[in-house]
C-alpha cells in the first residue's frame, strides 16, 4: 500500500510557542490530505481538508488561525499549531488520498504526532 | 452533516468466538464505508471497506455487510485471535465531496486466550 510519513513523531513545547507538523506522501501524489486530532481513548476528529494549491477547508469549531494548514505540493502538507496551549496537547494524524484507482477512495494514514504542550 | 454512531464501545470475547461491531450513518449520500484497526499509539490501518453498490464483502476472517435502506453497516470477525485485540473504527464518506471520512466512536475489542 501507499506510504505516508509524519514528522516529528513526538514534540514537547512550551506554552505560547508554535509547532509545525509535516505530512508527506512518499510514493504517490496526494491531491487531498486530511488532518485529524485524536484524544486518548477517543475517535479521530476531522479538523480540516487540505487540497494542493488551495486554501484548506476547516470543520466547524476548528479555528483556522490557530491551526494553519499549507498544502504546497502534491506530496506535502503542513499543520502549524500557533501559540500552543496545554489544551492543544493531543495526537495529530494526517491522511492522504490519491488521485485514482484504489487510492482514489482509500485514505492512507501517517503514523501520527504526539504533541505535548507544557 | 454526516454522523456515524458505533456500538458497542467495548467488546470482550473468548478466542475462537465471533465479534460483531455495528455502525449507523445519517447521510444517505454516503457511498464508501471503511473499517480501521488501531493499536495503541499507532496509525489506523484499513482492514476492509465496502462501497454502496455492494451488500457484503469478505476477506478471510473479516466480513462487512451494508444495508443502505436502513443506513447501517457491520463488521464481522470470525475465529477471533488475541492479536485481533485493538480499537476498531468504522467510517463513512461521500466520494464526490472530497472523500472526507467521518468516524464512529470506536470499539475496543479484547480477545481473551
Amino acid at each position: 500500500g501507499a506510504v505516508v510519513s509524519q514528522h516529528p513523531s513526538r514534540v514537547i513545547c512550551k506554552s505560547g510557542t508554535s509547532v509545525k507538523i509535516e505530512c508527506r506522501s512518499l510514493d504517490f501524489q496526494a491531491t487531498t490530505m486530511f488532518w485529524y486530532r485524536q484524544f486518548p481513548k477517543k475517535s479521530l476528529m476531522l479538523m480540516a481538508t487540505s487540497n494542493e494549491g488551495s486554501k484548506a477547508t476547516y470543520e466547524q469549531g476548528v479555528e483556522k488561525d490557530k491551526f494553519l494548514i499549507n498544502h504546497a505540493s502534491l506530496t506535502l502538507s503542513t499543520l502549524t499549531v500557533t501559540s500552543a496551549h496545554p489544551e492543544d496537547s493531543s495526537f495529530y494524524i494526517c491522511s492522504a488520498r490519491g488521485t485514482s484507482g484504489r487510492a482514489g477512495n482509500e485514505q492512507f494514514f501517517g503514523p501520527g504526532t504526539r504533541l505535548t504542550v507544557l | 452533516g454526516e454522523n456515524v454512531e458505533q456500538h458497542p464501545s467495548t467488546l470482550s470475547v473468548q478466542e475462537g468466538d465471533s465479534a460483531v461491531i455495528k455502525c449507523t450513518y445519517s447521510d444517505s449520500a454516503s457511498n464508501y464505508f471503511p473499517w480501521y484497526k488501531q493499536e495503541l499509539g499507532k496509525r489506523p490501518q484499513l482492514i476492509i471497506d465496502i462501497r454502496s453498490n455492494v451488500g457484503e464483502k469478505k476477506d478471510q476472517r473479516i466480513a462487512v455487510t451494508l444495508n443502505k435502506t436502513a443506513k447501517h453497516f457491520s463488521l464481522h470477525i470470525t475465529e477471533t485471535q488475541p492479536e485481533d485485540s485493538a480499537v476498531y473504527f468504522c467510517a463513512a464518506s461521500i466520494s464526490n465531496q472530497g472523500g472526507k471520512l467521518i468516524f464512529g466512536q470506536g470499539t475496543e475489542l479484547s480477545v481473551k486466550p
